[in-house]
């Protein structure tokens, strides 16, 4: 089983749409979460944070639900600019303290006109 | 640009052949990672500095690889006698702190012949 799975989708929307990406991560351990998006050949990118209590940034809202080793993602309003892969990220609580980051395989979600 | 750079963008060779990657860091981040990307996955980490003490090495970075920090700042990684398994984006991103966001450079995509 994948440290953390996501659905690769990919998930074609109209703009204007709602879309939800999820994710579920196996070490209970984990202690910070993230969204990064990636581009096509591009670098990942930080997207936001998320936290045990949720928040939000503009169109997009992050959640977390700790027992059941859940992450979300929520777009509202699509442009055609949100068109990327999301990925969904875990801190790996590994020893030592490293911090170091373990990826989802990523959803990529494709807005159209 | 005061973000993390890397250098070359693009690197073709011939199986056989050794290579070597930079990266420069946010100057102040005295976190840098190390991560391989491959077409359809999400990044996956190969090793971690703490100023200059490498302190994690995963499982996928054999013998043939090594990854320096001299002085704590810059970072190089260099993969000896080319495998076509080794075509990939590198990526290297850091971060100040083990929970704080990681922030990537451009990457250096790495194709063998």
């Amino acid at each position: 089983r994948k440290e953390v799975e996501q659905d690769p989708g990919p998930f074609n929307v109209p703009e204007g749409a709602t879309v939800a990406f999820n994710c579920t991560y196996s070490n209970s351990a984990s202690q910070s979460f993230f969204w990064y998006r990636q581009d096509c050949r591009k670098e990942p990118k930080l997207l936001m944070s998320v936290y045990s209590s949720g928040n939000e940034d503009g169109r997009f809202t992050a959640q977390l639900n700790r027992a059941s080793q859940y992450i979300s993602l929520l777009i509202r309003d699509s442009k055609l600019s949100d068109s990327a892969t999301y990925l969904c990220v875990v801190n790996s609580p590994g020893s030592g303290n490293t911090g170091k980051l373990i990826f989802g395989q990523g959803t990529t979600l494709q807005v159209k006109p | 640009d005061t973000g993390v750079s890397q250098d070359p963008r693009h690197k073709i060779t011939k199986r056989g052949q050794n290579v070597t990657f930079r990266c420069d860091p946010i100057s102040e981040h005295n976190r840098l990672y190390w991560y391989r990307q491959t077409l359809g996955q999400g990044p996956e980490f190969l090793t971690y500095f703490q100023n200059e003490a490498q302190l994690e090495k995963s499982r996928l970075l054999s013998d043939r690889f090594s990854a320096e920090r001299p002085k704590g700042s810059f970072s190089t990684l260099e993969i000896q006698r080319t495998e076509q398994g080794d075509s990939a984006m590198y990526l290297c991103a850091s971060t100040l702190g083990a929970g704080q966001p990681q922030h990537f450079g451009d990457g250096t995509r790495l194709s063998i012949l």
